[in-house]
């Protein structure tokens, strides 16, 4: 069973409209959840952290966590084609001294103008 | 915000001979640095975690001595990939968590081909 995992896609969506991006993790005890956009050839860029359960907005970004379902997901509303990119789910386990990031496999978005 | 730095973006070497990676964190300490690489359209792998002033801690499956990991100080890891081959071509990555105030700031990436 992979660490975290993400729906593949890739995720279409019209301009305007809201994409939701998803994420679940294995280990429970994962306490640090973030989300990062990679554009092609780049490397990611941080968009949304989250630490307790609920919602957290962010501009036209809101990240929402459950940690009972070991779920976590990214909505973006009013989806621009500027949007379009890799989006990366990334957790950080409950154990380990390093606190290394764990990534999904990522979910590749195109917003369609 | 914090930055991280990292040198060259872009390099081509010949097969058999080393390449050294650079990564600064510019503006905070970073006592651990992450080294990652990616194959294209994959997602971000682990390689090693870098600690400053000790050994590095390398993730299973990625030969130490083939990729050198030097943390000689709280702003600076390098990355050395020893006898390049081919298969080491890849998008090398790497990361800095900025102590309390959470979040990674990933490096610009240094995208290695090896001919």
């Amino acid at each position: 069973q992979k660490e975290v995992e993400q729906n593949s896609g890739p995720l279409s969506v019209p301009e305007g409209a809201i994409a939701s991006l998803n994420c679940t993790y294995s280990d429970r005890g994962s306490q640090s959840f973030f989300w990062y956009r990679q554009y092609s050839g780049k490397s990611p860029e941080l968009i949304m952290s989250i630490y307790s359960n609920g919602d957290k907005e962010d501009g036209r970004f809101t990240a929402q966590l459950n940690k009972a379902s070991q779920y976590v997901s990214l909505l973006i509303r009013d989806s621009q084609p500027s949007d379009s990119a890799t989006y990366l789910c990334a957790v950080v386990p409950g154990s380990g001294s390093a606190r290394q990031l764990t990534f999904g496999s990522g979910t590749q978005l195109t917003v369609l103008p | 915000g914090a930055v991280v730095s990292q040198h060259p973006s872009r390099v081509i070497c010949k097969s058999g001979t080393s390449v050294k990676i650079e990564c600064r964190s510019l503006d905070f300490q970073a006592t651990t640095m992450f080294w990652y690489r990616q194959f294209p359209k994959k997602s971000l792998m682990l390689m090693a975690t870098s600690n400053e002033g000790s050994k590095a801690t390398y993730e299973q499956g990625v030969e130490k001595d083939k990729f050198l990991i030097n943390h000689a100080s709280l702003t600076l890891s390098t990355l050395t990939v020893t006898s390049a081959h081919p298969e080491d071509s890849s998008f090398y990555i790497c990361s800095a968590r900025e102590e309390g105030v959470g979040g990674y700031t990933f490096g610009s990436g240094t995208r290695l081909t090896v001919v």
